[in-house]
C-alpha cells in the first residue's frame, strides 16, 4: 500500500498570502496524483489531477507540481473561499490512498 | 447536471447489515467506474471500494474485504454497497464517487454522502 503523508497538518494564513501544501508518497509513482478540497459539511471536490492539471472550473491561482514521491499544491493568493481541508490521493496502485489532509485556516 | 445521490444510511447495531445506494444522473453512467469513499466525521478520507464500468472488476480496502460487496445496475444508473458484519469502526459518512472516463482514474464527481452509525 502506498502511504500518502501530507504536511503540515494545519496551516494558519492570512488572505492574499501564498500557500504551499506538501504530499509525500511512501513509494514512487508517475503523476497519478489528485488533490481535493473539502469545505466544512460538504463533499470533497476535485481540484487537480495528473499532479498538475486543474479540474474544470478551478481558478488559476491553484497549481500543482511533482512526480515520483514528492508533490505540491500551491495557492498563489489565498481567497476567503479557499479556507478548507485539502487532500492528496494517489490513483496509481490499489488500494487507492489519501493523505490525512491539510487544514488551511484563517490566521 | 451531473449528480450522485446516496441513500440507505442510518443507525445499525454491531454485527448488522446495511445496503447503501447511489443514484446517478446527468451522464452516461455505464461508461464510468464508481467508488465508495468513507469519512469518519472530523477525520480524513478512506477509500473503500471500486467497481468497473461493466461491473466485472471490483476492488476493496483490506478493512472491508469479505464484509462489503459493491455492485451496480447500469440499467438503473445505480451503484450499491452491501455492508455486512458491521463494526463500530465502520461508522462514517459514505460517499459515492465517479471515476473519470478516459486517462486518469481520479474521482471527478462526488455525492453528498450518507451517514452510517454502528452502535448498540
Amino acid at each position: 500500500e502506498i502511504v500518502m503523508t501530507q504536511s503540515p497538518a494545519t496551516l494558519s494564513v492570512s488572505p492574499g498570502e501564498r500557500v504551499t501544501l506538501s504530499c509525500r508518497a511512501s513509494q514512487s509513482f508517475s503523476s497519478n496524483l489528485a488533490w481535493y478540497q473539502q469545505q466544512p459539511g460538504q463533499a470533497p471536490r476535485l481540484l487537480m489531477y495528473g499532479a498538475s492539471t486543474r479540474a474544470t472550473g478551478i481558478p488559476a491561482r491553484f497549481s500543482g507540481s511533482g512526480s515520483g514521491t514528492d508533490f505540491t499544491l500551491t495557492i498563489s493568493s489565498l481567497q476567503s473561499e479557499d479556507f478548507a481541508v485539502y487532500y492528496c490521493q494517489q490513483y496509481s496502485n490499489w488500494p487507492r490512498t489519501f493523505g490525512q489532509g491539510t487544514k488551511v485556516e484563517i490566521k | 447536471e451531473v449528480q450522485l445521490v446516496e441513500s440507505g444510511g442510518g443507525l445499525i447495531q454491531p454485527g448488522g447489515s446495511l445496503r447503501l445506494s447511489c443514484a446517478a444522473s446527468g451522464f452516461s453512467f455505464s461508461s464510468h467506474a464508481a467508488h465508495w469513499v468513507r469519512q469518519v466525521p472530523g477525520k480524513g478520507l478512506e477509500w473503500v471500494s471500486h467497481i468497473s464500468p461493466s461491473g466485472s472488476v471490483t476492488h476493496y480496502a483490506d478493512s472491508v474485504k469479505g464484509r462489503f460487496t459493491i455492485s451496480r445496475d447500469n440499467a438503473q444508473n445505480s451503484v450499491s454497497l452491501q455492508m455486512n458484519s458491521l463494526r463500530a469502526e465502520d461508522t462514517a459518512i459514505y460517499y459515492c464517487a465517479r471515476e473519470n472516463w478516459g486517462w486518469g482514474d481520479y474521482f471527478d464527481c462526488w455525492g453528498q454522502g450518507t451517514l452510517v452509525t454502528v452502535s448498540s
